[in-house]
């Protein structure tokens, strides 16, 4: 059973371009979290996914920054007209469906480490 | 605002010793604790899960206790090595349901040195 599978691993962007990262979560999950880490700081929630749905983007910067777990495919995060500041790596988690025996455990990704020229 | 808190920052110790990471959490309505491991450049690898009615969890050399009403976590290694060396990361999930956003502590890089 396959873990928590992103990719790219690295993205290197200049100033201005685009950065879509990918996410696709364990086999039978259907809950999908997208986590940030800049350089020296923690991890910090983004934005709470299940399919076709956003449940809680609380954590996500109000411009550029999109999410989406379409029906079909993995989920994606997508960043727009990149800047330094948004290097860092960004990880992707996965839960089971919610209900009685859901430990509610979350399993990450290795992560995608965005670079900002 | 939920607010975890992870002491010490780092801990370098010799090969063998016993040791305690500390976590504290300021909203105790949570639903589950869960420690992570992160090695450099990886990842986080799930350690132990405690649901909020749990009051310790074990796995081989680890040991994870929870006080959820004075907002604390422990987690202890036992006969450490070098391989245990990585940050170690403690995250609360809010109370309520079996989903949500994790909130994560800074972290404690530990190093063991032979």
């Amino acid at each position: 059973n396959a873990g928590v599978m992103q990719n790219p691993r690295h993205l290197v962007r200049r100033r201005g371009q685009e950065a879509r990262l990918r996410c696709s979560p364990m086999k039978g999950h259907s809950h999908v979290y997208w986590y940030r880490q800049l350089p020296e700081e923690g991890l910090k929630f983004m934005v709470y996914l299940q399919k076709e749905n956003i449940i809680d983007e609380s954590g996500m910067p109000k411009e550029r920054f999109s999410a989406e777990f379409p029906k079909e495919g993995p989920s994606i995060l997508r960043i727009q007209q990149v800047v330094r500041g948004d290097s860092a790596a960004y990880f992707c988690a996965s839960s089971p469906m919610s209900g009685i025996d859901s430990t509610g455990e979350l399993f990450f990704g290795e992560g995608s480490r965005l670079t900002v020229l | 605002k939920q607010e975890v808190t992870q002491i010490p920052a780092a801990l370098s110790v010799p090969e063998g010793e016993n040791l305690v990471l500390n976590c504290s959490f300021t909203d105790s309505a949570i639903y589950n604790l869960q420690w992570f491991r992160q090695d450099p450049g990886k990842g986080l690898t799930s350690l132990l899960l405690i649901q909020s009615s749990q009051r310790e969890q074990t796995s081989g050399r680890l040991n994870a206790s929870l006080d959820k009403s004075s907002g604390r976590s422990t987690l202890y290694i036992a006969a450490s090595q070098p391989g245990d060396s990585a940050t170690y990361l403690c995250a609360v999930r809010a109370g309520g349901t079996s989903y949500g956003k994790l909130t994560f502590g800074q972290g404690t890089i530990l190093t063991v040195h032979p």
